[in-house]
């Protein structure tokens, strides 16, 4: 089955300054990956996604980047602020064309972002 | 914008007891999936389910698990006899039928098996 690993597992950056937080998957079919941010105690909410079929997606100061040949993909947090302090995960899914099965997210295993003020 | 919830947000059981955890995934979404997160450490698949159905279970969803959508709202997870090793938080998620649509995941419900 899909293997997600995610890098690092804590970073701590000053405000202002970018973090960057790898992944890499083993299974060369996954089309799909999402970014989730989680704070402490809340649920994972989606923050941004990219298909295999695009190798960069941009949303105001977050970006994800996708190299499909070396199955890894990037996020990537510009002017980072305190309130970007969370766990993040990555994660990967392989969709069906048919459409009757997404089948499950497998998520890496997530890292700690700590922005100093 | 409309979310996934949960009920309880905690429940704590005795080893051995059965637990149903309740989920009311968001209206218009066919695909229901249950979701864990042992403290600390990632995010676990357990289970999808559509058209009444299970369509994929993980490794970890035994014979102790089940899953229901008893009507056109509800969707749970029961787990017959918890184990010590079942205390974590399930989080409940639901998808809608168009391809490629995002999931939405619940605010979760903190298990923990004394």
């Amino acid at each position: 089955g899909e293997n997600v690993e995610q890098h690092p597992s804590t970073l701590s950056v000053q405000e202002g300054d970018s973090a960057v937080i790898k992944c890499t998957y083993s299974d060369s079919a996954s089309n799909y990956f999402p970014w989730y941010k989680q704070e402490l105690g809340k649920r994972p909410q989606l923050i941004i996604d990219i298909r295999s079929n695009v190798g960069e997606k941009k949303d105001q100061r977050i970006a994800v980047t996708l190299n499909k040949t070396a199955k890894h993909f990037s996020l990537h947090i510009t002017e980072t602020q305190p309130e970007d302090s969370a766990v993040y995960f990555c994660a990967a899914r392989r969709e069906n064309a048919g459409g009757t099965s997404y089948g499950k997210l497998t998520f890496g295993q997530g890292t700690i972002l700590t922005v100093h003020p | 914008e409309p979310e996934v919830t949960q009920t309880p947000s905690h429940q704590v059981t005795q080893m051995g007891q059965e637990v149903i955890l309740r989920c009311v995934p968001i209206s218009n979404h066919l695909y229901f999936y249950w979701y864990r997160q042992i403290l600390g450490q990632k995010v676990e698949f357990l289970v999808s389910f559509y058209n009444n159905e299970i369509s994929e279970k993980s490794e970890i969803f035994d014979d102790q698990f089940s899953v229901e959508r008893p009507d056109g709202s509800n969707f749970t997870l029961k787990i017959r006899s918890t184990k010590l090793e079942d205390s974590a938080m399930y989080f409940c998620a639901s998808s809608a039928l168009l391809r490629g649509e995002k999931l939405f995941f619940g605010s979760g419900t903190q298990l923990s098996v004394l």
